[in-house]
């Protein structure tokens, strides 16, 4: 079974407006991390947002937003206000362990975003 | 450097030929990560490496890939007898102990074989 499922390959989404990237994870651990990366066509990762299994309140940074649902297993990416630049692939991981016994990231196979102007 | 530095940017090379990429974490981070990434698809964990403990080569593809990694410095990937398949983007990231929820990547080295 897939540890990380994005089901949309690809989504326009027009300029100024929000859009919801979707990722479901499997784990049977307790403790886990997931994380949000943008890769434009340049092909470097780019770090978003970060959420922790344990962490009660969704993760916020700027224009992004991670809405965990956890007994759902669902770590949707919320993009608000999109701006042109917002136009690359997004990729969902999770680490499954804690601190530094965690080790490999898996990844989603990606969603490619493509903003209109 | 700021940022995990990866080398070279970019290698054609002929099939059969053997190649090594090299990884410079960010000074400090414990933990370095290899990846790759065919075009268009997303990225396979390859290696991962933790300090002095023994590494997880669970995702290395086959007996042609190897890493090493001496303490917490750089680390070599090394592809031998390379095949078309081989060619994609390849990637390391390496994370702190002391934040381990961010992890950086490099800008990856771009593997063409021909």
């Amino acid at each position: 079974a897939q540890k990380i499922t994005q089901t949309q390959p690809g989504m326009f989404v027009q300029e100024k407006e929000a859009v919801t990237l979707d990722c479901t994870y499997d784990t049977s651990d307790q403790s886990y991390g997931l994380f949000w990366y943008k890769q434009p066509s340049s092909g470097e990762m780019i770090f978003l947002i970060y959420q922790g299994s344990y962490d009660e309140q969704n993760a916020t940074e700027g224009r992004y937003s991670l809405n965990f649902q956890k007994a759902r297993k669902s770590a949707n990416l919320v993009i608000s206000a999109s701006q042109l630049g917002d136009s690359a692939m997004y990729f969902c991981a999770m680490r499954e362990g804690w601190g530094a016994a965690g080790n490999k990231l898996t990844f989603g196979g990606g969603t490619r975003v493509l903003v209109k102007p | 450097g700021a940022g995990v530095s990866q080398s070279p940017s970019n290698k054609v090379t002929e099939k059969g030929k053997d190649v090594e990429l090299r990884c410079d974490p960010i000074s400090g981070h414990t933990a370095l990560y290899w990846y790759r990434q065919r075009l268009g698809q997303g990225l396979e964990f390859l290696i991962y490496f933790q300090g002095n403990s023994a590494p997880d080569k669970s995702g290395l593809p086959s007996d042609r890939f190897s890493a090493e990694r001496t303490g917490e410095s750089v680390s070599t990937l090394t592809i031998q007898r390379t095949q078309q398949e081989d060619s994609a983007v390849y990637l390391c990231a390496s994370r702190s102990d002391i934040d381990g929820n961010t992890i950086y990547f490099g800008e990856g080295s771009w593997l063409t074989v021909v």
